[in-house]
């Protein structure tokens, strides 16, 4: 039973352009969400949050977004830059536990 | 402050055969999150440990176990290993009890099990 899930397992992206990912959760408890990003060979990062009282974070390029009746949010990266180059996991929190999706793969391009 | 390290890096090991991950959170973290990581799946929740006590479990099976140590430091156990045990096993420290985690957690490189 996938709670979280990021139905795009890569995406690709030109420099300079917005780059967005989704994610999709089905448990209706979750209250906190969060995105890391992932380098190979080093452990995930956080990245930016969002509590389920707002539905929009901003911190610099990005800028998560919380759609609570159609339970999905997403990543905006603005402009995206060669090091975004990464494995982008959402996570939700809930129950004391801490629920990652599958991870999307972005690629930007020069 | 030094970030959260796991030992070893790589491992191989062979079919039926147990294994010890080990894990120092950052200072003064107490609580320590164990998960895997395999392609496709994402991070797969294992458990999780503050002040020594599990506090919470993923859907695993009892082959895999843990502790931690007056000093935060914590171990994990995979006992008759399963070629489906080839995975990256990820360590992540925090700060606060993580009821409804408000903080974000901290990830260690990771350890590279291999099982022939």
């Amino acid at each position: 039973d996938q709670q979280v899930k990021q139905n795009s397992p890569s995406l690709s992206v030109q420099e300079g352009r917005i780059s967005i990912l989704n994610c999709d959760y089905t448990n209706s408890m979750f209250d906190y969400f969060l995105w890391y990003k992932k380098y190979p060979a080093e452990g995930p990062t956080f990245l930016i949050s969002i509590s389920s009282i707002k539905d929009k974070n901003e911190d610099g390029r990005f800028t998560v977004f919380l759609n609570k009746s159609a339970k999905h949010l997403s990543l905006h990266i603005v402009p995206s830059q060669p090091g975004d180059s990464a494995v982008y996991f959402c996570a939700a929190s809930g129950a004391q536990k801490l629920v990652f999706g599958q991870g999307t793969r972005l690629t930007i391009n020069p | 402050k030094a970030g959260v390290t796991q030992t070893p890096r790589y491992l191989i090991k062979t079919r039926g055969q147990q294994v010890t991950l080990s894990c120092s959170p950052i200072s003064g973290h107490r609580s320590v999150s164990w998960y895997q990581q395999t392609p496709g799946q994402g991070l797969q929740f294992l458990f999780e440990y503050f002040s020594e006590t599990q506090r919470n479990k993923g859907n695993f099976p009892g082959r895999f176990s843990g502790r931690q140590f007056s000093n935060s430091r914590s171990e994990m156990n995979v006992s008759t290993l399963e070629l489906g045990d080839s995975a990256l096993y990820l360590c992540a420290s925090s700060f606060y009890r993580t009821s409804g985690v408000r903080h974000e957690q901290y990830f260690g490189p990771g350890t590279r099990l291999t099982v022939t």
